[in-house]
């Protein structure tokens, strides 16, 4: 079955600094990636997709991803990490013939001043 | 607010009684997903329904969970004789056309259930 795996289930960083959270796929054939964001006690908010045009796909909050087929991955990176930034953030695929939104396990993103 | 709306926010049951979980797409969405949220856990597709009509129901547990979504009125998701494993957080989401598709599901702020 088609799935993703995100690679820490907690980040932290510093406000000003660079947020890198990560997403492998798999898969044989580019299906489409998402990334969520949920802050606390919301539901889940859109903050990107990937469907098969721009590799580099630019998000919402400053937020971008790039899918690197060669690596199955799909990191979503922030240059500067804002406070507002804490979440948990959520990637997401559909397998190429279609079919239910896949979640990874989450990331929780905390911010340190 | 046109969002998705889901009632109520909090649910509190002991085991063996009925939950029920509302939820209202945003208008002119037409499908409905609920997806669950078990702590220290990703989301868990449950069920993909439209209007009279489960599309995809083969996250539902075998057993005591049913959804529905009728022609007039909101989708409800039902869970008999709770259980403290159903102790979570259900989100339902919403989309004008075949989500599945898109990816671009609109979703509720959900409803933690805790069961006592």
């Amino acid at each position: 079955a088609q799935s993703v795996t995100q690679l820490g289930s907690h980040v932290s960083v510093s406000e000003g600094a660079l947020v890198l959270l990560r997403c492998n796929y798999s898969s044989s054939v580019p299906p489409y990636l998402f990334w969520y964001v949920q802050y606390p006690n919301q539901g889940l908010q859109l903050l990107l997709k990937y469907t098969s045009a721009a590799t580099l796909v630019k998000g919402i909050n400053g937020f971008e991803a790039e899918f690197k087929k060669s690596e199955t991955s799909f990191h979503l990176t922030k240059p500067s990490a804002h406070m507002s930034d804490a979440a948990e953030y959520f990637c997401a695929v559909i397998p190429n013939q279609g079919g239910k939104l896949i979640f990874g396990q989450g990331t929780e993103l905390s911010v340190k001043p | 607010n046109a969002g998705v709306m889901q009632n109520p926010r909090h649910l509190v049951r002991r085991r063996g009684q009925e939950a029920r979980l509302r939820c209202s797409p945003m208008k002119g969405h037409s499908h409905v997903y609920w997806y669950r949220q078990l702590p220290e856990e990703g989301l868990k597709f449950m069920v993909y329904l439209q209007k009279e009509n489960i599309i995809d129901e083969s996250g539902m547990p075998k057993e005591r969970f049913s959804a529905e979504f009728p022609k007039e009125g909101p989708s409800i998701l039902r869970i008999q004789q709770v259980v403290r494993g159903d102790s979570a957080a259900y989100f339902c989401a919403s989309s004008p056309g075949q989500g599945w598709n898109t990816g671009e599901l609109f979703f509720g702020e959900g409803s933690r259930l805790t069961v006592l």
